[in-house]
Order: C-alpha cells, then sequence, then structure tokens
C-alpha cells in the first residue's frame, strides 16, 4: 500500500506570492490533516479535513486555507507570503472509521517551502 | 482539554546505553498516547501507542513506553541506543476513539546519540 504522497518537496517562493502544496493520502484514509514544522514553534496543527468537508482549524491567519477532493486529497493555499511561512509543511492521514478519529497518524515526507 | 510535555528537548547517549525520553500528560479523559519518530528531513513515523489496552507497549526497532496513570507519564525506553536511533521524538496525546479534537504534539525531544 502506498503511503501519504507529498508534492512539491521543495520550492522557494518570494513575499507576496502565493502558493498550493498537494497531499495524497493512504487509500482507504478519508481524513486529512495538516501541520506546519518550525524550528521555533515546533509541530503546528493547521487544519483537518474529512469527507470533503474541515472539521477543525488551528490557530493560523486566513492566509491559509485548504480543501479536500472527493478522492479524499488534499490541498492546501497560502496567499501572500510572509518570511515567517517558511516551515516544513507535513500532511497526515487518518483512517478515521465510521468518521471517528482513530488516533493514528501516517505522515507523508513533507513540502520544505522557503519564502524570500 | 489536554496538553503534553516533553521534560527535555535535547537527549545525548552513547551507543550501547539505555535511552529514556521522558513525556508527561494532561487529559480530562483517558487518553491515547503515541510516540512519534522524525529522520532529518522526514516525515513523522509511528513508534507505538497506547490506548487503553495493556500499560506496557512495545514498538518497533526495540522501543517500548510504559503508561502510569498514577505519574500520568508515557515515557519512551530502549535498553540499547544504536546510531540510527539519533533523530527527534515526539510524544504525542489525542482523545479516545470515538471523538474528534485535534491532536496534540509534544515540542520534541532530539536524541543524540555518540558512537
Amino acid at each position: 500500500k502506498a503511503g501519504v504522497t507529498q508534492t512539491p518537496r521543495y520550492l522557494i517562493k518570494t513575499r507576496g506570492q502565493q502558493v498550493t502544496l498537494s497531499c495524497s493520502p493512504i487509500s482507504g484514509h478519508r481524513s486529512v490533516s495538516w501541520y506546519q514544522q518550525t524550528p521555533g514553534q515546533g509541530l503546528q496543527f493547521l487544519f483537518e479535513y474529512f469527507s470533503e468537508t474541515q472539521r477543525n482549524k488551528g490557530n493560523f491567519p486566513g492566509r491559509f486555507s485548504g480543501r479536500q477532493f472527493s478522492n479524499s486529497r488534499s490541498e492546501m493555499n497560502v496567499s501572500t507570503l510572509e518570511l515567517g511561512d517558511s516551515a516544513l509543511y507535513l500532511c497526515a492521514s487518518s483512517q478515521s472509521l465510521g468518521g471517528a478519529y482513530t488516533g493514528e497518524l501516517f505522515f507523508g515526507e513533507g513540502s520544505r517551502l522557503t519564502v524570500l | 482539554a489536554q496538553s503534553v510535555t516533553q521534560l527535555d528537548s535535547h537527549v545525548s547517549v552513547s551507543e550501547g546505553t539505555p535511552v529514556l525520553l521522558r513525556c508527561n500528560y494532561s487529559s480530562s479523559y483517558s487518553p491515547s498516547l503515541f510516540w512519534y519518530v522524525q529522520h532529518p528531513n522526514k516525515g513523522l513515523q509511528l513508534l507505538l501507542k497506547y490506548t487503553s489496552a495493556a500499560t506496557l507497549v512495545k514498538g518497533i526497532n526495540g522501543f517500548e513506553a510504559e503508561f502510569k496513570k498514577s505519574e500520568t507519564s508515557f515515557h519512551l525506553t530502549k535498553p540499547s541506543a544504536h546510531m540510527s536511533d539519533a533523530a527527534e521524538y515526539f510524544c504525542v496525546v489525542s482523545p479516545p476513539s470515538g471523538g474528534y479534537q485535534k491532536v496534540t504534539f509534544g515540542t520534541g525531544t532530539k536524541l543524540q546519540v555518540i558512537p
């Protein structure tokens, strides 16, 4: 069974631009969550989607948004990039049986964003 | 409400000696607890999980953790460290199955293994 796939793995943007990151979950997993990881703030929860609906959201500004498609693939978008958005963005999928959270997360290798 | 505290940001051990990474949690319910490992520039990988079954949990690569409710702890141990164990380790708490809230990650412990 293929793991969680994130694309692109690395990207460089300049301030003010926008970026879209993609995540393909493990087949059969319907829950996808996103995290931002920085040396200063550690791992921070961005949002979680289940069946195309955002179920939970972390404390990030509205510039950070996401969506999930009917095949469970998810994208996150960051608009008007700031230097502080430079981070490793991790996606995780979960089986979420019957909509209930099973707790175990399967992570992709992340998309490393550098904002210049 | 829930929280998790990893008591050491860095731990350094010699190869072949025991590893102890400490984690305390706080939860208003009986939580599920996890340890994940992250090697440089990689995603997180599940090492082991506690979900209210046996309090001593065995994971991959020789790691194990013991759930101690009285001490609200879930420390990660390994009898003998290998060079390949050098990585960052995260303790994670989540609500029990059946409800959804965001998981809570600890701040991580970087394990250095000295040859």
